[in-house]
């Protein structure tokens, strides 16, 4: 079945980096996006970014521009998402999506995320 | 601030219909951008509930159903059950610059 497996918790300090992992299964990796969503606790959902594996291209949210990177190796299947100057206000489950995009019957664009990972928690403290 | 807006708490009995707001604008919403929704049980990864307005994926019950009208659009649960109390996230795609990506602050259903 199609699976996304995130990496284990992250303890990290202030001004550190984090990257996590997310290994796809079950489907062609490099045939759909992959987006990182962000929650802290007690609080909505955050896109961060999505990917496309095929191409590595990447499009990040402004909030993150230069503070966060999206990579991935093709060759295991696997999406990385490395988060840099790491803050408290990091602290968060982070999860990877998989993008579905196309045009409707009215020819809009959509883009959704059917298949998520079960998360992998970063903490920042000092 | 989330770009699309949503009521934080909904509730209702078991049996009961309820139905779930999401307030956009002519970036998202408003310019014909499809609305999706997800469930996210306590403890656990979003799920894609509603995808395209109104379709839902393999194994979704059809008392989950979605619509979409102008710059808006609604969840609504009919038959509600207890294991339907979750959080509700309506998501759509925004044309400006900052995140193309947007969701709803999400909707913390209560089933009495």
């Amino acid at each position: 079945q199609v699976q996304l497996v995130q990496s284990g918790a992250e303890v990290k300090k202030p001004g550190a980096s984090v990257k996590v992992s997310c290994k796809a299964s079950g489907y062609t990796f490099t045939s759909y996006d992959i987006n990182w969503v962000r929650q802290a606790t007690g609080q909505g959902l955050e896109w961060m970014g999505w990917m496309n594996p095929n191409s590595g291209n990447t499009g990040y949210a402004q909030k993150f521009q230069g503070r966060v990177t999206m990579t991935r190796n093709t060759s295991i299947s696997t999406a990385y998402m490395e988060l840099s100057s790491l803050r408290s206000e990091d602290t968060a489950v982070y999860y990877c999506a998989r993008g579905i995009t196309g045009i409707d019957i009215f020819y809009y664009y959509y883009y959704y995320m059917d298949v998520w990972g079960k998360g992998t928690t970063v903490t920042v403290s000092s | 601030q989330s770009v699309l807006t949503q009521p934080p708490s909904v509730s209702g009995a078991p049996g009961q219909r309820v139905t779930i707001s999401c307030t956009g604008s002519s970036s998202n919403i408003g310019a014909g951008y499809d609305v999706h929704w997800y469930q996210q049980l306590p403890g656990t990864a979003p799920k894609l509930l509603i995808y395209g307005n109104s379709n839902r994926p393999s194994g979704v019950p059809d008392r989950f159903s979605g619509s979409k009208s102008g710059t808006s659009a609604s969840l609504a649960i009919t038959g509600l059950q207890a294991e339907d109390e979750a959080d509700y996230y309506c998501q759509s795609y925004d044309s400006s610059l900052s995140a193309p990506v947007v969701f709803g602050g999400g909707t913390k259903l209560t089933v009495l």
